[in-house]
C-alpha cells in the first residue's frame, strides 16, 4: 500500500505561471514532509519541508502548504523558471519510526517549464 | 565541503551474483541511509545507520545487508542478485539522527543485472 501518493506523473506549465504540484498520504502518524527535485543523473536534492504543526512554509518561490484534515499538501512554484524542470519528491516521515532518516517517498512529479 | 560520494557509479552484473556498494558520506555527518529507486515502486528505504549501527531497516529481504564504518563511511550488499534488484542506489547523509533534518543524497550507483 502506498501511504504517498503523487497521482499526477507529470505536469506542464509555461514559463511565469504557477505550477502546483500535489501529494496526498494516508498514515496519520506523519509528522514531517518534504520536497525534494531530482535532476537525471543526479541524486535527490532537498527544497523545502513543513512541520505537521504548521500548515505553510514559504521559501522564495516556493511554498508548501499542508491540509492535515485532509492529508494533502502541495507545492507552489511562482513564478516557474525553464529551470524548475525536474521530477519533484513528495517525503514524509513519522517521528516515532526514525524520524527523517526514514522517509516514505511518492514516485514523483515530473514537471516541464516550458520557455 | 564535498558532498555524499557513492562508488561505483554504473555496474552490471548477472543473476545470483553479489554486489557491494560504497558511500562516503558529507564529513561530519555520522548518519547513512540508502534507498532504493526504481521505475515501478519509485524511492523505498533500505536502512539507515548510525555510528556503526544499524537503526532502521526497511522492507526488503535479507539478501540485502549493510554496515557502516568507524569513519561513517557505509557500504550495503547485495546476494543472490535477482533480475527485480535492477535499480539506482541511492546512499544519502544527515548531520543528526531521528531528527527534521534534510538528506543529502548522492548520485547513486546505478545497478543492471542481466
Amino acid at each position: 500500500d502506498q501511504q504517498v501518493k503523487q497521482n499526477s506523473p507529470s505536469l506542464s506549465v509555461q514559463e511565469g505561471r504557477i505550477s502546483i504540484l500535489n501529494c496526498d498520504y494516508t498514515n496519520s502518524m506523519f509528522d514531517y514532509f518534504l520536497w525534494y527535485k531530482k535532476y537525471p543523473a543526479e541524486g535527490p536534492t532537498f527544497l523545502i519541508s513543513i512541520s505537521s504543526i504548521k500548515d505553510k512554509n514559504e521559501d522564495g518561490r516556493f511554498t508548501v502548504f499542508l491540509n492535515k484534515s485532509a492529508k494533502h499538501l502541495s507545492l507552489h512554484i511562482v513564478p516557474s523558471q525553464p529551470g524548475d524542470s525536474a521530477v519533484y519528491f513528495c517525503a514524509a516521515s513519522d517521528g516515532t519510526q526514525g524520524g527523517s532518516e526514514k522517509l516514505v517517498f511518492g514516485k514523483g512529479t515530473k514537471l516541464t517549464v516550458n520557455p | 565541503k564535498a558532498g555524499v560520494t557513492q562508488t561505483p557509479r554504473y555496474l552490471i552484473k548477472t543473476r545470483g551474483q553479489q554486489v557491494t556498494l560504497s558511500c562516503s558520506p558529507i564529513s561530519g555527518h555520522r548518519s547513512v541511509s540508502w534507498y532504493q529507486q526504481t521505475p515501478g515502486q519509485g524511492l523505498q528505504f533500505l536502512f539507515e545507520y548510525f555510528s556503526e549501527t544499524q537503526r532502521n531497516k526497511g522492507n526488503f529481504p535479507g539478501r540485502f545487508s549493510g554496515r557502516q564504518f568507524s569513519n561513517s563511511r557505509s557500504e550495503m550488499n547485495v546476494s543472490t542478485l535477482e533480475l527485480g534488484d535492477s535499480a539506482l542506489y541511492l546512499c544519502a547523509s544527515s548531520l543528526f539522527v531521528g531528527g527534521t533534518g534534510e538528506l543529502f543524497f548522492g548520485e547513486g550507483s546505478r545497478l543492471t543485472v542481466l
